[in-house]
């Protein structure tokens, strides 16, 4: 069963809007949840993360909103720039037990100049 | 950049071989973990390590082995490889594991092809 599921393999967004990319997970037990970038050919590298004790955390264009009861997050970069197409990786952890991180499938995100 | 170097960036092997990559890290962190990526499956967790001889698996073990005899260096091993075994495994550290939130830091990968 997946515990983090990214239900929408792509997205297409143009240069200069909204990107939202969503994310949902299953575990309760998972209280941090982190974003990593992925280009290809080169591995992934994180982007931004939220503790399960806020609602939002942002920087710079990039903030993540967190809606623990309905077990979903989502990242928005705004305004989205070319450089910003990339694979996209939900992942998230549980402090009980020091869990590794279990990832989403990744949304593929595509910024049209 | 974390000091990450994975070996040997690409490989091509046969049905039936069996195959060794390396990870080495210079950031003398405690935990090492191995994941593989495939199209339409993200990232999945082989094994990973939580200091010098101790290890445990992850959701996609089977027919995958690790060792960890030293901080900065861990090994996945395919006993036997099977063409469901090509994939891009990806190494990654942290300091103190995951689970209180601290990221993982990723190599560059490796690219396996089992014909």
């Amino acid at each position: 069963d997946q515990q983090v599921k990214q239900n929408s393999p792509s997205l297409s967004v143009q240069e200069g809007r909204i990107s939202i990319l969503n994310c949902d997970y299953t575990n309760s037990m998972f209280d941090y949840f982190l974003w990593y970038k992925k280009y290809p050919a080169e591995g992934p590298t994180f982007l931004i993360s939220i503790s399960s004790i806020k609602d939002k955390n942002e920087d710079g264009r990039f903030t993540v909103f967190l809606n623990k009861s309905a077990k979903h997050l989502s990242l928005h970069i705004v305004p989205s720039q070319p450089g910003d197409s990339a694979v996209y990786f939900c992942a998230a952890s549980a402090s009980e037990g020091n869990t590794p991180l279990v990832f989403g499938k990744g949304t593929r995100l595509s910024v049209i100049a | 950049d974390a000091g990450i170097t994975q070996s040997p960036r690409h490989k091509v092997t046969e049905t039936g071989t069996p195959v060794t990559l390396r990870c080495h890290q210079t950031e003398n962190h405690r935990y090492m973990y191995w994941y593989r990526q495939d199209p339409g499956h993200g990232l999945r967790l082989i094994h990973y390590s939580y200091g010098v001889k101790d290890t445990d698996k992850g959701e996609v073990s089977d027919g995958y082995s690790v060792s960890r005899s030293k901080t900065e260096d861990f090994l996945l091993t395919l006993e036997s490889a099977t063409s469901s075994q090509t994939s891009v495994y990806f190494c990654a550290i942290s300091e103190q594991g995951t689970g209180s939130g601290e990221k993982l830091f990723f190599g560059s990968g490796t690219q396996l092809s089992v014909l």
